[in-house]
């Protein structure tokens, strides 16, 4: 089975363009989630789903930060416009929905994508 | 709210010697779920091992033996006879019934040869 995919993997862009970063998750989970890595905060939540419905965007940082999941196989995080503080690894992770099998709750995690915004 | 504490930065050992690396965690839920993932330099995630919190025997994979104890909050990591590739940043987590996972600030294992 392919993992979560994560697209692109390495982004470079400059202050004030458009970023869009795209999620596969793993095939039959239901949940997903969009986490973000910086040295200075960790690793943090942005957004979670669940049959794709967003479920905690309580840690998407600000307006400039939206988040899709138009249906089971894939979502968007948009950073319009972006920053040079958004630079960091976004991860994206699955998991099967809570409950339901000895897998569930496991969050499985993408390669993520480098963003480095100068 | 809830929290993990990761309280060594970092570690150093020489190969073959064992590791323990300690995870603290806050939660007023009674129903939760413990996770350790490995970050090796590629960057990646990698999942470990998930424990709810009704299962408290201890788990062992291999080299690796995770103890979990609810009276101290503590869920530590061991590995036992240390090589090179486990040098990685080691992340405990946790979760409330599926939700979202709270990252301590995790702990980077320096093996040496």
């Amino acid at each position: 089975d392919a993992g979560v995919i994560q697209s692109p993997r390495h982004e470079v862009t400059e202050m004030g363009q458009e970023v869009t970063l795209r999620c596969k998750p793993i095939s039959g989970h239901n949940s997903l989630f969009w986490y973000r890595q910086t040295m200075m905060r960790g690793l943090e939540l942005l957004i979670y789903f669940n049959n794709n419905v967003p479920i905690d965007d309580s840690g998407m940082p600000e307006d400039r930060f939206s988040a899709k999941m138009p249906n089971a196989s894939f979502s968007t995080l948009k950073i319009q416009p972006s920053e040079p503080r958004d630079s960091a690894v976004y991860f994206c992770a699955s998991s099967p929905t809570p409950g339901q099998g000895p897998r569930s709750y496991e969050q499985y995690f993408g390669p993520g994508t480098r963003l480095t915004v100068t | 709210a809830q929290k993990v504490t990761q309280a060594q930065t970092e570690i150093s050992v020489v190969e073959k010697e064992d590791v323990t690396l300690d995870c603290v965690y806050e939660t007023r839920d009674t129903t939760y779920y413990l996770f350790w993932y490995k970050q090796p330099p590629s960057g990646e995630l990698v999942f470990l091992i998930r424990r709810n919190s009704f299962d408290e025997q201890n788990e062992i994979s291999g080299r690796y033996s995770w103890n979990f104890q609810k009276s101290t909050s503590s869920f530590n990591f061991t590995i036992t006879a240390s090589q090179v590739v486990d040098s990685a940043v080691y992340f405990c987590a946790l979760s409330e019934l599926g939700r979202a996972l709270t990252f301590g600030s995790g702990t980077r294992l320096q093996v040496q040869p």
